[in-house]
Formats: C-alpha cells, structure tokens, sequence
C-alpha cells in the first residue's frame, strides 16, 4: 500500500511568491495533520483535520498561512506571501481514528524562501 | 499545555551496547499516548513504538522497548543490541485524549560507534 504522499519533495521560492504544498493521505484515515519542522522549533503542529473538517489550526503561525482539504483524499497547505523565515520541512500525516493510533508520516517537502 | 523535555540532545553508543534515551513528559490528563519516532538521516519520519497511559505493561516492539514510568512522567526508549543503522535522531511525542496532533519534544540524536 502506498504510505502518505507529498509534492513537492523540494521547493525553493523567492519572497514574496506564493507557496503550495500537496498532501495524500493514506486510503482509509480519517485524520490528517501539518507540522513544520526547524531547528529553531524543533517540530510544530499546525493544523488538523478530522473527516475533511479543520478541528485545530491554532498551530498556524499567520494569516499568511492557510489549509484546506477539498476530499478525503486530498489537502494543501498554502503560504501566501512566503517570507525566509518560512523556510522549513513541512510534514503531512495521516491516521485512523479509534484511539491513540499511530500517525504515518509523509517523506516532507523542504521548502527554501530566498 | 503538553511538555516533553529530552534531556539529551546527543549520544555516542557502541555497536552492540543497549541504549536508554530519556523522555519526560507533564500533563494533568488522565488519558494519554506516548509514542516514539525515529529520524534517520534522509528525513523521514518512522514510527517505533507506543505506550497508552492505561497501559499496565511496558510496550515492546522487536529491539525497542519504553520504559514507561507514569508516577514519574518518564517514558524512556530502549534500544536493545544496538546497529549501525540505529544511528539517527529519536523523538518522543504525546497525543492527549482530546486532542489529536502529537506535540513533540527536541529530539536526541544517536550515533552507534563501530
């Protein structure tokens, strides 16, 4: 079975451009989840989706970032306008619900704001 | 809020020698999962091993075992017979009842010396 899939794998941006990131999860999870990933902050939840509906994007860091997921499928994680400081490894998971289920992650995209 | 706290950013191990990494975790829920994650050089994130706090016996998968301490918030890792291939970065992670995104620690990175 495929894992979790993500493009791209490397994104290298300058300022300013606006930035989207592509998330599958695995068939059959009910929960997808963000995170980013920096030496700085080690690594963050941003946002969480349960059956396609955002339950927590507390973790979002601005405005400038944003989530959705159009189908159980499917999810994107776009920043708008991108900043250096965005520069990160960004993460998708995927779970079944029912417990403390393990979370299988993508391989990340390693996003570069020049 | 959840906290877990790895007091030991790096560690040199010889091949073959057991290795104990160190998680604490403080939360005043009840319920609770603990979940350790390996990172390996290429970026991935592999699941290892969990622990519910419910659990009266300590999780065992093949070569890891966690040494869970619940009047202590400790939830060590144990990496028996340790390989080469052991070398990477290892993070503990929570997941409260309730809330569903996994809230990370800093991580320790492993080195298993020939």
């Amino acid at each position: 079975d495929a894992g979790v899939i993500q493009s791209p794998r490397h994104e290298v941006t300058e300022m300013g451009q606006e930035v989207t990131l592509r998330c599958k999860p695995i068939s059959g999870h009910d929960y997808l989840f963000w995170y980013r990933q920096t030496m700085m902050r080690g690594l963050e939840l941003l946002i969480y989706f349960n059956n396609n509906v955002p339950i927590d994007d507390s973790g979002m860091p601005e405005d400038r970032f944003s989530a959705k997921m159009p189908n159980a499928s499917f999810s994107t994680l776009k920043i708008q306008p991108s900043e250096p400081r965005d520069s990160a490894v960004y993460f998708c998971a995927s779970s079944v619900s029912g417990g403390y289920n393990e979370q299988f992650f993508g391989p990340g995209t390693r996003l570069t704001v020049l | 809020a959840q906290k877990i706290t790895q007091t030991q950013p790096g560690m040199f191990v010889q091949e073959k020698e057991a290795v104990t990494l160190d998680c604490t975790y403080d939360t005043s829920d009840q319920s609770y999962g603990l979940f350790w994650y390996k990172q390996p050089s290429s970026g991935e994130m592999i699941f290892l091993i969990y622990q519910g706090s419910y659990d009266e016996q300590n999780a065992t998968e093949g070569r890891y075992s966690l040494n869970f301490q619940k009047a202590r918030k400790s939830a060590n890792l144990v990496i028996s017979a340790s390989q080469l291939g052991d070398s990477a970065m290892y993070f503990c992670a929570s997941r409260i009842g309730g809330a569903d995104g996994l809230t990370f620690g800093k991580g320790t990175h492993l080195i298993i010396q020939p």
